[in-house]
C-alpha cells in the first residue's frame, strides 16, 4: 500500500524542548517537503529536498531543522529556537517529471503540535 | 514576494449547482498551478492542476487558467454536500523552482 505516513498524528512540546516529526514515503519519490498550516491560513514552506543528503530553507525555515539521510525519509526537528510552533505540520513528495509542469505533490495526513 | 489570492468565504452553493472558485497570483513567471481539496482537519488531496492556457476538464471538474491575466479557476458541476471543503489554489514558480506557494483558501459551502 504506497503513500506518505507522519507520526505521530499530535505532538505536544514543552517549553525549551526540541520535538522531531516523522515522514516516511514508499513512492520512491526523490523529493520531499514540509509546510506548515495556520488556521485560517494557507500552507507555507519550511525546507524541501530534492535528493538524498541535500536540502534547501524554504520561506519560513527559521526554528526548524531537517535531514535527509534516506531516501524514504525526512524528518522535521522543530527546535526550541521556534517561539510559535504550534501549527499543522504536513509533510508531501513530489512525483518525478522530468522537471516538468506535470510534477505534483501529494500530502501525508499531517501532524499537529500543541505547546503545553 | 510571491502571492496568491484566494476570496476566503464562505461561499454557498445549493446541490446541484456550479460552484466557482478563483484564484489570482503575482509572480507572471508562474508555470504550473493545483487545487487542492481539504476537509476539515485533514491534509489537502489534490484534484487537478493546469499549466497551458485554456481549460482541463475531470469529471465534474474543470480548471480555468489565463496567464494574461494571471488567474485560474475551478468549477465544480453538479455540486454534492460532499463537495463541502476548503479550496487551496497553489503555484509553482518557473524557472527551475520548487515548493509549491498557497492561498489561504476558499471556504465552499454545498446547501442541500
Amino acid at each position: 500500500d504506497g503513500g506518505i505516513t507522519q507520526s505521530p498524528k499530535y505532538l505536544f512540546r514543552k517549553e525549551g524542548q526540541n520535538v522531531t516529526l516523522s515522514c516516511e514515503q514508499n513512492l520512491n519519490h526523490d523529493a520531499m517537503y514540509w509546510y506548515r498550516q495556520d488556521p485560517g491560513q494557507g500552507l507555507r514552506l519550511i525546507y524541501y529536498s530534492q535528493i538524498v543528503n541535500d536540502f534547501q530553507k524554504g520561506d519560513i525555515a527559521e526554528g526548524y531543522s531537517v535531514s535527509r539521510e534516506k531516501k524514504e525519509s525526512f524528518p522535521l526537528t522543530v527546535t526550541s529556537a521556534q517561539k510559535n510552533p504550534t501549527a499543522f505540520y504536513l509533510c508531501a513528495s513530489k512525483s518525478p517529471g522530468s522537471g516538468g509542469p506535470r510534477e505534483t505533490q501529494y500530502f501525508g495526513p499531517g501532524t499537529r503540535l500543541l505547546v503545553l | 514576494q510571491k502571492e496568491v489570492e484566494q476570496n476566503s468565504g464562505p461561499l454557498s452553493v445549493p446541490e446541484g449547482a456550479i460552484a466557482s472558485l478563483n484564484c489570482t497570483y503575482s509572480d507572471r513567471g508562474s508555470q504550473s498551478f493545483f487545487w487542492y481539496r481539504q476537509y476539515s482537519g485533514k491534509s489537502p488531496e489534490l484534484i487537478m492542476f493546469i499549466y497551458s492556457n485554456g481549460d482541463k476538464e475531470d469529471g465534474r471538474f474543470t480548471a480555468q487558467l489565463n496567464k494574461a491575466s494571471q488567474y485560474v479557476s475551478l468549477l465544480i458541476r453538479d455540486s454534492q454536500p460532499s463537495d463541502s471543503a476548503t479550496y487551496l489554489c497553489a503555484v509553482r514558480a518557473g524557472g527551475g523552482a520548487d515548493g509549491l506557494t498557497f492561498g489561504k483558501g476558499t471556504h465552499l459551502i454545498i446547501q442541500p
